[in-house]
């Protein structure tokens, strides 16, 4: 079976830097993307990792530990507008091009 | 500009009525799919299609039907025999390969009383 765990909830203080964790637990790993979902509106991308380490872009990096089953996002300078969900996603089996997603978390970012 | 689009964005429809929502894109992607998402839950994987006249369950199947007759097009249809059908239905699309995000339409609310 598929499990992916992330925290239901955060928050963070404008300007500060926040990491929310995913853990997972597939058959099979190629490759784990997160995207971002504000209230009533369709998910974006943000991030894909396929390899251990971490990748950077702007204020935003995800990491991934392949042989831990874990990830991060790390968000930086948090600024107001990036109060949203945050989702999780693996792909499991090469060649199927299918998602699953973790119940993502909800960041509420304050003044 | 390219982009997927679906409509409407809220339906509302009566129970034992079947409704279908539809789902289009000009990105020239292979690849489509249905997710539904509810409230605390991750999005879920109804149906998908990699290619033209081809789609296979996902995980969430039963009470669904898809066609896919044109590249641009997968429309899904919610039919009566889906027991819990009022939920937000999000469509996406990918580039074949393992690497492309999938990218979301602005999906369709769909309510049933």
């Amino acid at each position: 079976g598929q499990n992916i765990d992330q925290p239901t909830e955060m928050t963070a203080t404008e300007g500060a830097i926040v990491q929310i964790n995913c853990t997972y637990q597939t058959s099979g790993f190629n490759g784990l993307f997160w995207y971002q979902q504000h209230a009533g509106e369709a998910p974006t991308f943000l991030s894909y990792n396929v390899l251990d380490g971490l990748e950077e872009k702007g204020r935003f990096s995800s990491f991934l530990s392949r042989s831990k089953g874990y990830s991060y996002l790390l968000l930086k300078e948090l600024q107001m507008k990036d109060s949203a969900s945050y989702l999780c996603a693996v792909r499991s089996g090469a060649g199927s091009y299918q998602l699953t997603f973790g119940k993502g978390t909800k960041l509420s970012v304050i003044p | 500009d390219g982009g997927i689009t679906q409509s409407p964005k809220y339906l509302f429809r009566k129970e034992g009525q079947n409704v279908t929502l539809s789902c289009e894109q000009n990105l020239n992607h292979d690849a489509m799919y249905w997710y539904r998402q509810d409230p605390g839950q991750g999005l879920r994987l109804i149906y998908y299609s990699q290619i033209v006249n081809d789609f296979q369950k996902g995980d969430i199947a039963e009470g669904y039907s898809v066609s896919r007759e044109k590249k641009e097009s997968f429309p899904l249809t919610v039919t009566s025999a889906q027991k819990n059908p009022t939920a937000f239905y999000l469509c996406a699309s990918s580039m074949r390969g393992d690497s492309y995000e999938q990218y979301f339409g602005p999906g369709t609310r769909l309510t049933v009383t």
